[in-house]
């Protein structure tokens, strides 16, 4: 199985500045037909998750351009330009390589 | 627009059975696959189950395998998950999910998810 590392596994952050989280794989998540099966997820405090990111760096539609996200191969960043009050909650990072697996998620504060 | 309705989750005694279901609207279910996923409380998240748009293939993680099922009634638009022989381990919000968009291959559209505690 493909494990997937996220770090940091908490990060508070001030409104209005950066946060970056990171998402590592134990393996290539370059499929066979060439594209990268990674995406990310929001889940705020009592809600199911909510896709923000698919293949490594497509905005999921409604998401705002203040996230973004980039990476190859087994190392991928979410980045969010700045934090807004409504940003806090539990992110995720996915693979759909092979089967799929997910990060332990990274939960945004505000400080 | 896509709905996924969650129903069937409760208390359950360990070893006894359960039966999930999950309606769809929206859009043509027949033609997706769709996914069971889990979150065990104040945890994270672990795929359970998928199986295929009429039904022939079916998939599970190795957790669930030999003892969960998973089916489709395309006439009725609905999901569903047979859970035999559970666990305490088995406690979580299982959400119903697809991958809507084909280009995505990501979890685009989630159901609000049903609670299954096991416990006795």
């Amino acid at each position: 199985d493909i494990v997937m590392t996220q770090t940091p596994l908490s990060s508070p952050v001030t409104l209005g500045q950066p946060a970056s989280i990171s998402c590592r794989s134990s393996q290539s998540l370059v499929h066979s037909d060439g594209n990268t099966y990674l995406s990310w997820l929001q889940q705020r405090p009592g809600q199911p998750p909510r896709l923000l990111i698919y293949k490594i760096s497509n905005r999921f539609s409604g998401v705002p351009d203040r996230f973004s996200g980039s990476g190859a191969g087994t190392d991928f960043t979410l980045k969010i330009s700045r934090v807004e009050a409504e940003d806090v909650g539990v992110y995720y990072c996915m693979q759909a390589t092979q089967s799929y697996t997910f990060g332990q998620g990274t939960k945004l504060e505000i400080k | 627009q896509v709905q996924l309705v969650e129903s069937g989750g409760g208390v359950v005694q360990p070893g006894r059975s359960l039966r999930l279901s999950c309606a769809a609207s929206g859009f043509t279910f027949n033609i997706y696959g769709v996914h069971w996923v889990r979150q065990a409380p104040g945890k994270g998240l672990d795929w359970v189950a998928a199986i295929s748009s009429d039904g022939g293939d079916k998939f599970f993680a190795d957790s669930v395998k030999g003892r969960f099922t998973i089916s489709r009634d395309n006439s009725k638009n609905t999901l569903y998950l047979q859970m035999n022989s559970l666990r305490t381990e088995d406690t979580a919000v299982y959400y119903c999910v697809i991958m809507y968009y084909v280009d995505s291959w990501a979890f685009d559209y989630w159901g609000q998810g049903t609670l299954v505690a096991v416990s006795s």
